[in-house]
């Protein structure tokens, strides 16, 4: 069964650091490009980054880029997202998403893990 | 960036009824990169159709998708009582990937 579970989420101030992990199993981790995305609660899904199976490849949304780093550990069958100088904006459920190839449907997310940032 | 618009922001149907969601694209999407998603509340979006009108393993085949170039349509041909829920279009031919703002379709 393709499980993916987010974990690192909570309440952090503005201007701080969090990282998410997103450990999977029921596939073969490397060989698929992983993404995040997030959704603030009543709005519609917003992708943030992606990473292709080897980890060589990275791209960001320009809201995030500079500031969000998305890598992965094959090794570990976790993919992380490293997100610094949070600001209220990225208030959201981040959930992490799979796809076979670089343009293939996401046919499997995690439950997502709810970061909020307020003081 | 393409912009989805889906419509209408909300749909009052009864169960048995036919669903009709539309998602209007700001520019064309090729047919092989748009997908729409089943979300219920507290849960991941779920993969309905993907490619315009393919559907994912285990989707009912009340479920079907059509269009092209900037206009797509998800039916649903006979709502069951668990199809009341969110549902949002995604295109995934050109970056950034973007989503539609959703279509809640409730009970009437």
């Amino acid at each position: 069964e393709v499980q993916l579970v987010e974990s690192g989420g909570g309440l952090v101030q503005p201007g701080g650091s969090l990282r998410l992990s997103c450990e999977v199993s029921g596939f073969t981790f490397y060989t698929y490009w992983m993404h995040w995305v997030r959704q603030v609660p009543g709005k519609g899904p917003v992708w943030v980054s992606r990473i292709n199976g080897a980890g060589t490849s990275t791209t960001y949304a320009d809201s995030v880029k500079g500031r969000f780093t998305i890598s992965r550990d094959n090794a570990k069958n976790t993919l992380y997202l490293q997100m610094n100088s949070l600001s209220a904006e990225d208030t959201a459920v981040y959930y992490c998403a799979r796809r076979r190839y670089l343009r293939s449907e996401t046919d499997y997310w995690g439950q997502g893990t709810l970061v909020t940032v307020s003081s | 960036e393409i912009v989805l618009t889906q419509s209408p922001g909300t749909l009052s149907l009864s169960p048995g009824e036919r669903a009709t969601l539309s998602c209007r694209a700001s520019q064309s999407v090729s047919s092989s990169y748009l997908a729409w998603f089943q979300q219920k509340p507290g849960q991941a979006p779920r993969l309905l159709v993907y490619g315009v009108s393919n559907r994912a393993p285990g989707i009912p085949d009340r479920f079907s998708g059509s269009g092209s170039g900037t206009d797509f349509t998800l039916t649903i041909s006979g709502l069951e009582p668990e199809d009341f829920a969110v549902y949002y279009c995604q295109q995934y031919d050109s970056s950034p990937e973007t989503f539609g703002q959703g279509t809640k379709v409730e009970i009437k």
